[in-house]
């Protein structure tokens, strides 16, 4: 059974810094992409970034890009996301999701799904 | 803001149909890109509901059907079912966007 397990939310700062975190299991982690979606209180789901299988590739939405970086550690079956820089937009549930394939796919969807971690950027 | 429209609301009578439509432009579904549904129920991950366009997973109820059409997609619910009161988003790549999936704004269904 897959499973996708965050940690790592919880209360930072403006301009502050916080590492999520997403241990997967149930399947061979480093055969695919891995994705991280998050949700603003109330809002809609926003794509935030792709890393490849290998973790060679990464792919990030320009609302994040130059402060969060999404990384992977195949050994330990994680996946992680530096937030840098954090900004009250920030704020959202970050669920983590696995990919269809081994590198990004512009056909790329998420059947399974982490239960999510709550950021909050308030001082 | 999205670059995916979907209506803020949709509502139905049990037993009704309801549709529910995903605008796009040329740089995305209207590029061929595939289209993607999920229902979100409050407080819970998004569930896959209908992956390329119109293939339902496994276990999702052939109520759940997918469309598309030039740079718009669909999702109908027939039989609408009081468990079918949820939020749903589609999803689609946009090639005007540096190595950017995309989800539409998100609809609430209300079943009456």
């Amino acid at each position: 059974e897959v499973q996708l397990l965050e940690s790592g939310g919880g209360l930072v700062q403006p301009g502050g810094s916080l590492r999520l975190s997403c241990a997967a299991s149930g399947f061979t982690f480093s055969s695919y992409v891995m994705s991280w979606v998050r949700q603003a209180p109330g809002k809609g789901l926003e794509w935030v970034s792709d890393v490849s299988g290998s973790g060679a590739r990464t792919y990030y939405a320009d609302s994040v890009k130059g402060r969060f970086t999404i990384s992977r550690d195949n050994s330990k079956n994680t996946l992680y996301l530096q937030m840098n820089s954090v900004r009250a937009e920030d704020t959202a549930v970050y669920f983590c999701a696995k990919g269809i394939t081994y590198n990004f796919d512009t056909s790329g969807y998420y059947y399974y799904w982490g239960q999510g971690t709550l950021v909050t950027v308030s001082s | 803001q999205s670059v995916l429209t979907q209506p803020p609301s949709v509502s139905g009578a049990p037993g009704q149909r309801v549709t529910i439509s995903c605008t796009g432009s040329r740089s995305n579904i209207g590029a061929g890109y595939e289209v993607h549904w999920y229902q979100q129920l409050p407080g819970t991950a998004p569930k896959l509901l209908i992956y390329g366009n119109n293939n339902r997973p496994s276990g999702v109820p052939d109520r759940f059907s997918g469309s598309k059409s030039g740079a718009s997609a669909s999702l109908a619910i027939t039989g609408l079912q009081a468990e079918d009161e949820a939020d749903y988003y589609c999803q689609s790549y946009d090639s005007s966007l540096s190595g950017s999936h995309v989800f539409g704004t998100g609809t609430k269904v209300t079943v009456l």
